[in-house]
């Protein structure tokens, strides 16, 4: 089956140790979502990519960064992890052209900071 | 300041009775509207959509109201059955790519 995966479904990092998190798909969707989502809140996008090209939100903290290097991964950098940065960290997909799509999420990862 | 609300954090209801869930928005631009379903350990997954041409779109027992007036949505789920206890997040489209969710409605259908 054709879905999004996110790798590893839960990560532990001790504060200010850089931390990468990853999300593949076999969707072949050009257009690759991340989003934070913290307890009982709302997902909060922080970027998104629609194939090389990188839209940032303006609210999304420097400290987070992003890779794409082909149609098929995506990855989250936090450079150096806080406190607050722990949270679930979600991919989601979405097809190329079609604005109004709806996305496809992976499982999510879940990030503690120690 | 939270653009898309679900001020209902939870809801019960009798297995086979209706499930009403509600959101609401703050911009009048928004013109696209999404349910998304969340099961434990797992990642949303879509539900049923709304464009703001329409006031209604149904897909089997799931049925989303739109009133533009009220920029109020409901998602309506009958007869709702155990396996529709989740987390319920509506979204709407705040831009090219950019959904913007509420922070959900947890269903516990009763049996």
């Amino acid at each position: 089956d054709a879905m999004v995966i996110q790798n590893p479904r839960y990560q532990v990092t001790q504060f200010g140790k850089p931390v990468t998190l990853s999300c593949s798909q076999t969707l072949n969707h050009n257009v690759m979502y991340w989003y934070q989502q913290k307890s009982s809140q709302a997902p909060k996008l922080l970027f998104h990519y629609y194939d090389k090209d990188f839209n940032n939100e303006a609210d999304t903290p420097d400290n987070f960064q992003s890779r794409r290097p082909n149609t098929s991964f995506c990855f989250l950098d936090i450079r150096s992890p806080g406190l607050g940065d722990a949270a679930m960290y979600l991919c989601a997909t979405s097809r190329e052209g079609q604005v109004r799509q709806p996305q496809h999420f992976g499982d999510g990862t879940r990030l503690s900071i120690l | 300041d939270q653009q898309v609300k679900q001020n209902s954090p939870s809801l019960s209801v009798q297995e086979g009775r209706i499930s009403i869930l509600n959101c609401d928005y703050t911009n009048s631009m928004f013109d696209y509207f999404l349910w998304y379903k969340k099961y434990p350990a797992e990642g949303p997954t879509f539900l049923i959509s709304i464009s703001s041409i329409k006031d209604k779109n149904e897909d089997g027992r799931f049925t989303v109201f739109l009133n533009k007036s009220a920029k109020h949505l409901s998602l309506h789920i009958v007869p709702s059955q155990p396996g529709d206890s989740a987390v319920y997040f509506c979204a709407a489209l705040g831009g090219t790519y950019k959904y913007i969710f509420g922070t959900g409605t947890r269903l516990k259908v009763l049996a």
